[in-house]
This record gives C-alpha cells, structure tokens and sequence, in this order.
C-alpha cells in the first residue's frame, strides 16, 4: 500500500464544523470500504470514532460523520467542542493495515 | 467488559529480541476473532506490526515482516509479539488491539493502554 496523507494540523472554534482529509486510499480499500478513523487525545490510547468510511461505532455522538470522494477519506466533526481537540488518525485495510500521519485538531 | 492489557520489559538492548505479551479479557481468541500489535513512536503516527486471528492466521507489516512472529495462546487469552534485532527506532508505545468485525476488518474498536518500550545501550 502506498502512504496515507493527512494534513498535520487543522483547527476551528466552538460550533464549527471541520473537515480532515486521508489521500492515497487504493482502490480495493474504495471498493470495501474498509477506511476507519481514529481520536487520540495526548496520552491517551487511540479511540474508534468511524469504521466502513461512514459507521459510527456505538457511543459515538453523531457529530461526526465520515465519507470517501476517489481516493480520499474524509473525517468531518460538526458542532466543534473543546474535546475534540486531538490527533486523528485515518486507516486503511487492504490485506494489511496503514495509518495515515496523523491530524492535530485545534479547538480555538 | 472486554479488555486488553500489554505487558513486556521497559527497556531492552540493540540487536536484542523484545517480546510483547497481550491478555485479553472479556472475549475468546477462538471466537473468529483478531489481534493486532499497533506501535507508536514519541509524537509519531500509529504504525501497525501484526495480527493473528482465531484460526492461527497471521500476517505481518511488509517492512518488519522479518523481525516479527505473532502467536496466540487460546487457552491463557494471551497474543505475544516477538521483534527480534530491536534498534532505537523501534523505541515507543506498544498497543494490542482488537479487529473490530473480525474477518470483516471494520478497525480497531478495543485497545490496551500500551506499554512503554525504549530501546537503548
């Protein structure tokens, strides 16, 4: 698989909505679907926030929504609160695993 | 509830062999269920290693596929990790997790809180 490109950093305020890319998705990853993003506060252990491009697992608020356009996934996070602030991660699955670099999203 | 909780050395040599134990609770390693060692360098990106399943399949990271064996232990609920000839760049945050879906490889929707591995003489 080749890489997966997310920008570093991305920021927004309180009850904004931001929009996190993930370029470079194959096309057996577009055909199945398999693209997951992930929240990691500092410190913290990494959190399912999106599965199947646009699944939210079970107790993840409906703020965030997830969708794919070509070969970019993207993660967007409506009605932006304070602890939302963290680094995202995209994933990939296409007979092996691959995490994108990773976004630090800034609450303003 | 289903947990995961690595354990292993917080410090090892160069060129020595790591191993990494994950012991799973709440959920079976034969209940086609999968496995996967995650790793994370200080203010670095998640990179994955390796996986097992229930039926003793395993694959492995194309770059460290081999430094790497991955085995399962059905009966203490536990995944061990091995990564042989370890160098400080594989210093970092060791975390198993669970393949959410199973075979469908949705991600990864549990994970242990990870263990520290540093890499020095």
């Amino acid at each position: 698989q080749s890489a997966l490109t997310q920008p570093a950093s991305v920021s927004g305020s309180p009850g904004q909505s931001v929009t996190i890319s993930c370029t470079g998705l194959s096309s057996g990853v577009a055909t199945y679907n398999r693209v997951s993003w992930y929240q990691q506060h500092p410190g913290k252990v990494p959190k399912l926030v999106i599965y199947e491009v646009t699944q939210r697992p079970s107790g993840v608020s409906s703020r965030f929504s997830g969708s794919t356009s070509g070969s970019t996934a993207f993660l967007t996070i409506s009605a932006l609160q304070a602890d939302d602030e963290g680094t995202y991660f995209c994933c990939s699955f296409t007979g092996s695993w691959l995490f994108g670099g990773g976004t630090r999203l800034t609450v303003l | 509830q289903v947990t995961l909780k690595e354990s292993g050395p917080v410090l090892v040599k160069p060129t020595e062999t790591l191993t990494l134990t994950c012991t799973v609770s709440g959920f079976s390693l034969i209940d086609r269920m999968g496995v996967s060692w995650i790793r994370q360098p200080p203010g670095k990106a998640l990179e994955w290693l390796a996986q097992v399943f229930s039926n003793r399949e395993t694959s492995y990271s194309t770059s460290l596929q081999t430094r790497l064996n991955i085995s399962k232990d059905t009966s203490k609920g536990q995944v061990v990790l091995t990564m042989s000839n370890v160098d400080p760049a594989d210093t970092g945050t060791y975390f198993c997790a669970r393949i959410f879906g199973g075979a469908l490889f949705y991600g990864f929707d549990i994970w242990g809180q990870g263990t520290w591995v540093s890499v020095s003489s």
